[in-house]
């Protein structure tokens, strides 16, 4: 089982939709977890950090469920400049030790 | 932005040469990160320095050989690479490893290697 996994998509979504990605980790004691948004030839920018009590920034909201071990990612009223793959990042804490995911891949259509 | 910076962006080389790429991060950052991105994979973490020293090396090929003179600079030197290689390297630094600590990356170089 990967450490980290996502799915790759693409997700294909019409401006103005709510799209939802998931994103499972397999070591049980992970303690810090990141959504990254990389746009095509770029590199990786914080969107967001997930805390335990899940939280909003703008129209992007990301929640933890530790006892599934899995992290989500929630974007509503999608713009086309939305379009970008997400990256899902997961650190055990106290180390140096970041697991990416290899993505979830989004467009949004006009 | 230029928080972290790269260069080269591009580089193309032969399996004989030997280059050096190079990062420099302006943030105060006490740790800095290289990274491999090829395609429809995940970033590898390669190499990580904390205050100048190593703190991290997953089984990275003796071809790759990093060096942190100062918390501002991290070198990644090649030589004799293969073209499985040819990856975008990405550096990266981050204040520390509390909880929430985030990375801060540079916009990469592109690497081929014919």
């Amino acid at each position: 089982r990967k450490e980290v996994e996502q799915d790759p998509g693409p997700f294909n979504v019409p401006e103005g939709a709510t799209v939802a990605f998931n994103c499972t980790y397999s070591n049980s004691a992970s303690q810090s977890f990141f959504w990254y948004r990389q746009d095509c030839r770029k590199e990786p920018k914080l969107l967001m950090s997930v805390y335990s009590s899940g939280n909003e920034d703008g129209r992007f909201t990301a929640q933890l469920n530790r006892a599934s071990q899995y992290i989500s990612l929630l974007i509503r009223d999608s713009k086309l400049s939305d379009s970008a793959t997400y990256l899902c990042v997961v650190n055990l804490g106290g180390t140096y030790k970041y697991i990416f995911g290899t993505g979830t891949r989004l467009k949004v259509l006009a | 932005e230029t928080g972290v910076t790269q260069t080269p962006r591009h580089l193309v080389m032969g399996m004989t040469n030997k280059k050096s790429l190079k990062c420099e991060q302006h943030l105060g950052h006490n740790a800095m990160y290289w990274y491999k991105q090829s395609a429809k994979k995940p970033l590898e973490l390669m190499f990580v320095y904390s205050l100048e020293e190593r703190v991290e090396n997953n089984s990275v090929p003796s071809r790759f050989s990093p060096e942190c003179p100062n918390s501002s600079h991290l070198f990644l030197h090649l030589h004799t690479l293969q073209p499985e290689d040819s990856a975008l390297y990405l550096c990266a630094s981050s204040q520390g490893t509390g909880p929430q600590e985030t990375q801060y990356f540079g916009p990469g170089t592109r690497l081929l290697v014919l």
